[in-house]
């Protein structure tokens, strides 16, 4: 059964910090995608990552791929309010994708 | 807009009662997924259908069922309600498996 957990579950910071959300697995993945969503609505994509080691950069926030598909990190420099949600991985299953259980992160202006 | 459409978007009903979820996926999708969020829960993998055929169910009660018509809109329906069965309920969709989703807003179902 492939898993992909989280950390951390919680995250409460300052406007300005910086911060990093991971996402583990024992399994490989074709691909990762990252998802925010903001209560009361769907999630968002905002990355897919598909090649091991890959980097990928969202304005202030910058996405990597473990070098063996496994696991993955956001990492957001000078956080912002507007950066508050449930952040959600996602990896490339066969007929579905598998989902973390999501990091909620509140930025305090 | 997401280019997927939710109805409706809030849903009142009684325990024991039936509802029916609708999804309109966005253009050129063909695969349909269904989600379920608890308060302050992850996303519970429901059910996929691909082009109309059933691809693959995840933790989707006996009570629950859906279906995807030729036109590729699907529908999701609850009966027996329980007041456990009190959630958010999303579709998502897709041009294939394995990538990027697009979801709708939601359904917020109450049970009373």
């Amino acid at each position: 059964t492939q898993l992909l957990e989280q950390s951390p579950q919680f995250l409460s910071i300052q406007e300005g910090e910086n911060l990093t959300v991971y996402c583990n697995s024992s399994s490989v993945f074709s691909s990762l995608q990252w998802y925010r969503q903001e209560p009361g609505e769907g999630p968002v994509l905002l990355v897919t990552v598909v090649t091991g080691g890959e980097v990928k950069k969202l304005k202030r926030l910058t996405f990597q791929f473990g070098d063996a598909r496994k696991d993955s990190s956001l990492h957001i420099t000078a956080a912002q309010p507007g950066d508050t949600g449930l952040y959600l991985c996602a990896g490339g299953g066969n007929y579905q994708l598998i989902w973390g259980a999501g990091t909620k992160l509140i930025i305090k202006p | 807009d997401s280019g997927v459409t939710q109805t409706p978007k809030h849903l009142i009903t009684a325990t024991g009662q039936r509802v029916t979820l609708r999804c309109s996926p966005r253009s050129g999708d063909l695969s349909v997924y269904w989600y379920q969020q608890s308060l302050d829960q992850g996303l519970q993998f429901l059910i996929h259908y691909y082009n109309g055929e059933e691809r693959a169910k995840g933790n989707i009660l006996e009570r629950f069922s859906a279906q995807q018509f030729p036109d590729l809109h699907s529908e999701l329906n609850l009966s027996s309600l329980e007041l456990g069965d009190s959630a958010l309920y999303f579709c998502a969709s897709s041009v294939g498996t394995g990538v990027g989703y697009t979801f709708g807003s939601g359904t917020r179902l109450t049970v009373v």
